[in-house]
């Protein structure tokens, strides 16, 4: 079975400063690693995924993750927080025997100006 | 692209009455999912299709719930009947292949409310 956690249901940083979001991931295969973004009223977002390969992964609004598989983490990063970075993360996992993605609970990123 | 398009945006439907939601996915895209979001419950997986094939109903809560994909440009979930603790956002994603390593695209989400 696959599964994500979030350990940190909110998170709160200063605009500028640069933010983390956990994620660690439990699945049976090899681990295919995403995160999403979800603003309020929206639908989810994908801003970025790990396949193979490099362990740091670029995404999408400046977003970047690292991958790493000792740790069994897939940790969300930016440099330097926005005020409209303030949105609701998802990290998910598919293995490879499952199509489906599998969620984790969500992190409440809040950057305050 | 339009991406993937839910209707209705909001439902509020009484407890006991049938309800449906739709989905189109994004045109070319052959699996489709359905998920819930709750505050409770986080984002599941209700169920999903392979071209146009329901692979995975684990997730469906009961038998009031069925889902249908007739076509690869339409699919359906419904509830029937409806019971006040199936409020929640339901969300359908569609993604190109099958493969473990292709992203999900999402709807923006249909809010039901049973009251």
């Amino acid at each position: 079975a696959q599964s994500v956690a979030q350990p940190e249901d909110q998170v709160n940083v200063a605009e500028g400063n640069p933010l983390t979001v956990k994620c660690t991931y439990s699945v049976s295969g090899n681990p295919y690693l995403f995160w999403y973004v979800q603003y309020p009223n929206r639908g989810l977002q994908f801003l970025l995924k790990y396949i193979t390969g490099d362990n740091l992964v670029k995404g999408s609004y400046g977003f970047e993750a690292e991958f790493n598989k000792s740790q069994t983490s897939f940790h969300l990063k930016k440099p330097s927080a926005l005020v409209s970075d303030s949105a609701l993360y998802f990290c998910a996992v598919r293995d490879t025997g499952r199509r489906a993605l599998t969620f984790g609970s969500g992190t409440r990123l809040q950057v305050q100006p | 692209d339009a991406g993937v398009i839910q209707s209705p945006r909001h439902e509020v439907t009484e407890m006991g009455q049938e309800v449906t939601l739709r989905c189109k996915p994004i045109s070319g895209h052959n699996s489709l999912f359905w998920y819930r979001q709750t505050m409770m419950r986080g984002l599941e997986l209700l169920i999903y299709f392979n071209n146009n094939v329901p692979i995975d109903d684990s997730g469906m809560p009961e038998d009031r719930f069925s889902a249908k994909m007739p076509n690869a440009s339409f699919s359906t979930l419904k509830i029937q009947p409806s019971e006040p603790r199936d409020s929640a956002v339901y969300f359908c994603a569609s993604s190109l292949g099958a493969g473990a390593l292709i992203e999900a695209f999402f709807g923006q989400g249909t809010r039901l409310t049973v009251v």
